[in-house]
This record gives structure tokens, sequence and C-alpha cells, in this order.
């Protein structure tokens, strides 16, 4: 089964619009980490934004919020006032951990969304 | 902070040739990580190391990849001899440590086309 599912596999979005780019997630652990990352089509991955499960709050960085559904096991990207440069393939990531600080397990990834604003 | 380094950013072989990458990771990280990224898929785990020593390289296939990290900081990975399902972005990561909470960042990576 996918531990990772991205619905979207590609999104047009109109330049200063509001996108929301969706993650679903299964496991059974009761502590573990959800990563967004992007990656342009120069290759690089770059990483945008983490949520822990044990967080009360939705995490937000500048543009980037993450929109956590913890009984709904839904962690959806939102990117506010879309801009040209965020044209890029976007990657939802879990990693699953028994502690904190000592896990080996592997960072689990979607399929990715490609997204395309138009201007 | 200076990100992960990558080199060379392009590669172009013919099959059955040789080739190495380079990986500086971030200052203090102790972690790091190889990735291989076939166009239209999500990054697959090579190998992961934990300041010098192996922690997980059950997908690295052995008979032609190879990986160290000798010191605990820079890390190469080799592929010998280069086969055409070789043709892939790979990637270099790095963590602070290896708790779920840890993000990885990752180098520009290095294109690898096997002709």
């Amino acid at each position: 089964a996918q531990k990772i599912t991205q619905t979207q596999p590609g999104m047009f979005v109109q330049e200063k619009e509001a996108v929301t780019l969706d993650c679903t997630y299964d496991t059974s652990d009761q502590s573990y980490g959800l990563f967004w990352y992007k990656q342009p089509s120069s290759g690089e991955m770059i990483f945008l934004i983490y949520q822990g499960s044990y967080d009360e709050q939705n995490a937000t960085e500048g543009r980037y919020s993450l929109n956590f559904q913890k009984a709904r096991k839904s962690a959806n990207l939102v990117i506010s006032a879309s801009q040209l440069g965020d044209s890029a393939m976007y990657f939802c990531a879990m990693r699953e951990g028994a502690a904190l600080m000592d896990s080996n397990y592997q960072l689990i990834w979607g399929a990715g969304t490609k997204l395309i604003i138009k201007p | 902070e200076a990100g992960v380094a990558q080199s060379p950013r392009y590669k172009i072989i013919e099959k059955r040739q040789s080739v190495a990458f380079w990986c500086n990771p971030i200052s203090g990280h102790a972690t790091l990580y190889w990735y291989q990224q076939i166009l239209g898929q999500g990054p697959k785990l090579l190998i992961q190391f934990q300041n010098n020593g192996v922690v997980d390289d059950s997908q690295l296939p052995k008979d032609r990849f190879s990986a160290e990290r000798l010191k605990g900081v820079d890390s190469t990975l080799k592929i010998q001899p280069a086969k055409l399902e070789d043709s892939a972005v790979y990637l270099c990561a790095s963590s602070p440590g290896q708790g779920y909470n840890q993000p990885q960042h990752f180098g520009d990576g290095t294109r690898l086309s096997i002709l």
C-alpha cells in the first residue's frame, strides 16, 4: 500500500492565486515527521516545510503553510499568492520514527505534483 | 551557512565506463544520504551514512555501485561499470542527525547520462 499519496499529477494555477497541493499518508507510528520539497526543472531539491506528528499548530514558512489534519492523515501544502517562480515539481515525504533522535527509517516519498503557474 | 556541495553538475559517459560523484555536506551534519532519481519519479535512497559508518545500503546495487565517507565528512559515490539504466540524477543530502524531525538538505545533484 502507498504510504504517501499525492493525487494531483499536475496543476495549472493563475499567478497570484493561492494553491493547495494534496498529500495523504499512511502510518501506524505515533511519531513521524512530514516534509514538503520543491524541485524546479534545474533539478535541485529544496526543503520547504516540516510538520511533526505531535505539533498542534500548523507549520508556516513565509508563503508556505501546511494544513495538517491528523485524524484524516492529511498534510496539504498551501502556497499563498503564487509566483511564476513557484512552477516546479512538489514532493510530500514522511519519516516514521519510534524515537525522536534515533531513527533509521527511510524518508518515504510521494510521486509528486507538477505545478505550473500561468502569468 | 553553506549548503550541500556536489560535483560534477553534469556527466556524460558511455556504458561500461566508470564514474564518480563527490559530495560535501553542510558543516556539522552527521548524516549523509545518496539518492538516485529517475526522471519523473521520487528519489530512491541508495545509501545512508551516520558519521563514517553505513546505516542503510539495502537498495545499493553493490555489484556496480560503491560509496565511502572517509573521516565522516566528504563522500564519494562510484559506479563501475555503468549501465544504460543508471541514467538519472544523483542527489546528495545531509541532516544534523537521523531523527524523524530532521529535514534533509540536498545539493544541486549530478545529472548522469549513459550513452
